[in-house]
């Protein structure tokens, strides 16, 4: 069965560092989302990507956060100045349509700023 | 601002039995519901959906039953089974009519089906 997969499973950063986290989507899906976690709260909406642009964004999606998709298959966010609130796992998703009726998700990366 | 509730954090049942697990949503935008099973350390997994135009859709031991009215929806599992154990995630979109197309969650409830 397809799946999302997320590399690495989990980062450990200092505090000040840029990370990237990495995603690689199911083939035939085209919308992209990244979504966290914070321990112990709900899971939260960051960012949806389609057509190789943002397509929308939450408010927690600032200046330091930014997403790619560099060579078609892999889907990346990255984080320029991490900080300590930063910390918590993150999940890649994808959808074959739009409206994340049925967006699969990925088994996320543990992000753990120091 | 939770649009999204699950009020009860954790429901503990015996296998065999039906597990009803609770949701309560407060955007009116909200057009299409869905159901989220997560075992540690793994991502969220579909369960069930289903749109504000039907008040039930069922798959096999799952239904979700929703009550636009009363802005409240549940996920029954009958019967419950050990591997049911897990943490549900009930899950919001305002796709299409309100032109937002991510996913609210909820806090999630950590279901437990004692052999």
């Amino acid at each position: 069965e397809p799946e999302v997969t997320q590399t690495p499973s989990h980062q450990v950063t200092q505090m000040g560092q840029e990370v990237i986290l990495r995603c690689v989507p199911i083939s035939n899906h085209l919308y992209f989302y990244w979504y966290r976690q914070i321990l112990g709260q709900k899971v939260e909406f960051l960012v949806s990507f389609y057509n190789n642009e943002i397509s929308e964004k939450s408010e927690i999606f600032d200046d330091q956060f930014s997403v790619e998709r560099p060579d078609g298959s892999n889907f990346t966010l990255k984080i320029r100045s991490t900080k300590l609130e930063d910390s918590a796992m993150y999940f890649c998703a994808s959808s074959e349509g739009r409206a994340v009726t049925e967006a699969f998700f990925g088994q996320g990366t543990r992000l753990t700023v120091v | 601002d939770q649009q999204v509730k699950q009020n009860s954090p954790s429901l503990s049942v015996q296998e065999g039995r039906i597990s009803i697990l609770n949701c309560d949503y407060t955007n009116s935008m909200f057009d299409y519901f869905l159901w989220y099973k997560k075992y540690p350390a793994e991502g969220p997994t579909f369960l069930i959906s289903i749109s504000s135009i039907k008040d039930k859709n069922e798959d096999g031991r799952f239904t979700v039953f929703l009550n636009k009215s009363a802005k409240h929806l549940s996920l029954h599992i009958v019967p419950s089974q050990p591997g049911d154990s897990a943490v549900y995630f009930c899950a919001a979109s305002a796709f299409p009519q309100g032109g937002s197309e991510k996913l609210v969650f909820g806090k999630g409830m950590k279901l437990t089906v004692n052999p």
